[in-house]
């Protein structure tokens, strides 16, 4: 099948290195993003990866290996505004087209 | 830029009704994609659409339609409400809708309850 997987939870403390990985699992690719989004707030778009290798921005850096049909999020020097849902998303074929799929979503709980 | 905008932002509706929301995509943006989203299924795509034209659809039954307008505003339509469809629906609007970035912005979305 078709599918994209990432922890449903990770909790960390303040300050702290969390690492929120996604696999995937399809025919066709078109490269991963990543999304933020707080409670009763809407998704915010973090990152994309469209090829191999280490995407940084800020705090937030993301990461893609096609071959392994894996990526991850990297989120450093953690604040407790970083407590959100973060989903992983690509495109899956779908009837001769591609469409966007999210993952479930993780959630992050950061503690002082 | 203003943001993507929907309206309503809270809508109460009782089974059997139909529903219409509305997006404004951030301007420029030519491509419109509504997702169904509830704390069981996550974020579900239910269709994408690229100058007036529905380009991509997710799997959700008939009832569910939209379309899009010359100035990119969007429209979505579910008819025959069931308690089923109570979720938060997104509005993303993006440039083009495919390519290397397919950064999608999201609006603050528009909460259905159905009863």
């Amino acid at each position: 099948g078709q599918s994209l997987e990432q922890p449903s939870e990770v909790t960390a403390v303040e300050g702290a290195i969390v690492q929120i990985n996604c696999t995937y699992q399809t025919s066709g690719f078109y490269g991963l993003s990543w999304y933020q989004q707080h409670d009763g707030g809407a998704p915010t778009f973090l990152s994309y990866n469209g090829l191999d290798g280490l995407e940084e921005t800020g705090r937030f850096s993301s990461f893609l290996s096609r071959s392994d049909s894996y990526g991850y999020l990297l989120l450093q020097e953690l604040q407790m505004k970083d407590s959100a849902s973060y989903f992983c998303a690509v495109r899956l074929p779908s009837g001769g087209s591609y469409i966007p799929t999210f993952g479930r979503g993780t959630s992050l709980i950061v503690h002082p | 830029k203003a943001g993507v905008t929907q309206t309503p932002r809270y809508l109460i509706k009782t089974r059997g009704q139909q529903v219409t929301l509305s997006c404004s995509p951030i301007s420029g943006h030519r491509s419109v994609s509504w997702y169904q989203q509830t704390p069981g299924q996550g974020l579900q795509f239910l269709f994408e659409y690229f100058s007036e034209t529905q380009r991509n659809k997710g799997n959700f039954p008939g009832r569910f339609s939209g379309r899009q307008f010359s100035n990119s505003r969007s429209e979505m339509n579910v008819s025959t409400l069931e308690l089923g469809d109570s979720a938060l629906y997104l509005c993303a609007s993006s440039l083009a809708g495919t390519g290397d970035t397919d950064t999608q912005y999201f609006g603050p979305g528009t909460r259905l309850t159905v009863l």
